[in-house]
């Protein structure tokens, strides 16, 4: 059974440009977050994907935004990449009807903004 | 002040000691609870969900205090292994699974 799976794992980008991460869910789960942690905090809440839609954001500019496919997969997007952006991006998946119970994290893309 | 409130450490401990971290959340609509542990430079993973009844996974005990907004993690007999950054955190809706995570407790276990 194939847990959460993010793409890449490590990437390099100018300050400026435009970045795509991308999550596969673990089999079966319809729900996607993601969240961005900088060194030394906890991880931070960008938005969740339910049925292909934005159903919850956090405290995140424009800047970023997402997709989530039929499959159930999804994509992070970030605009206009500023140096504050670095940081470790976690995609977690979860199951909509068990609304409480664990999410399951992928191991990450660590994006360095230079 | 933040959501979650946790004392970064680090907790300097050695094998077989026992320790505990606390956790304080400030939205009392808050519904579920949990410790994960994170290792270094690798993704959270969930250690235990925390009921006000309190619940105990072999060496770790976790608990509630809904009146006091106040969550623990005691770890008994500590292992080399246990050393990692411990999250404390809150799930504040019924409806969806968007977690609030403490800046994390680091604990180093030495022999």
């Amino acid at each position: 059974d194939a847990g959460v799976t993010q793409s890449p794992t490590h990437l390099i980008k100018t300050r400026g440009q435009q970045v795509t991460l991308r999550c596969s869910p673990k089999s079966g789960h319809d729900t996607v977050s993601w969240y961005q942690q900088a060194l030394g905090q906890g991880p931070q809440f960008i938005f969740q994907y339910y049925e292909e839609e934005e159903r919850q954001r956090g405290n995140f500019p424009d800047r970023f935004s997402g997709h989530q496919f039929p499959n159930y997969s999804s994509e992070l997007n970030v605009n206009a990449l500023l140096l504050g952006d670095s940081a470790l991006y976690l995609c977690a998946s979860s199951l909509a009807r068990h609304g409480n119970t664990e999410a399951f994290f992928g191991q990450g893309t660590r994006l360095t903004v230079v | 002040r933040k959501e979650v409130e946790q004392d970064p450490g680090p907790f300097n401990v050695p094998e077989g000691a026992t320790v505990a971290f606390n956790c304080t959340y400030s939205n009392s609509a808050s519904q579920s609870f949990f410790w994960y542990r994170q290792d270094c430079r690798k993704e959270p993973k969930l250690l235990m969900s925390v009921y006000s009844s309190g619940n105990e996974d072999g060496r770790f005990t976790a608990q509630l205090n809904r009146a006091s907004q106040y969550i623990s993690l005691l770890i008994r007999d500590s292992k080399l292994s246990d050393s990692a950054t411990y999250l404390c955190v809150v799930n504040a809706d019924t409806g969806f699974q968007k977690l609030v995570f403490g800046t994390g407790t680091r604990l180093l276990v030495s022999p």
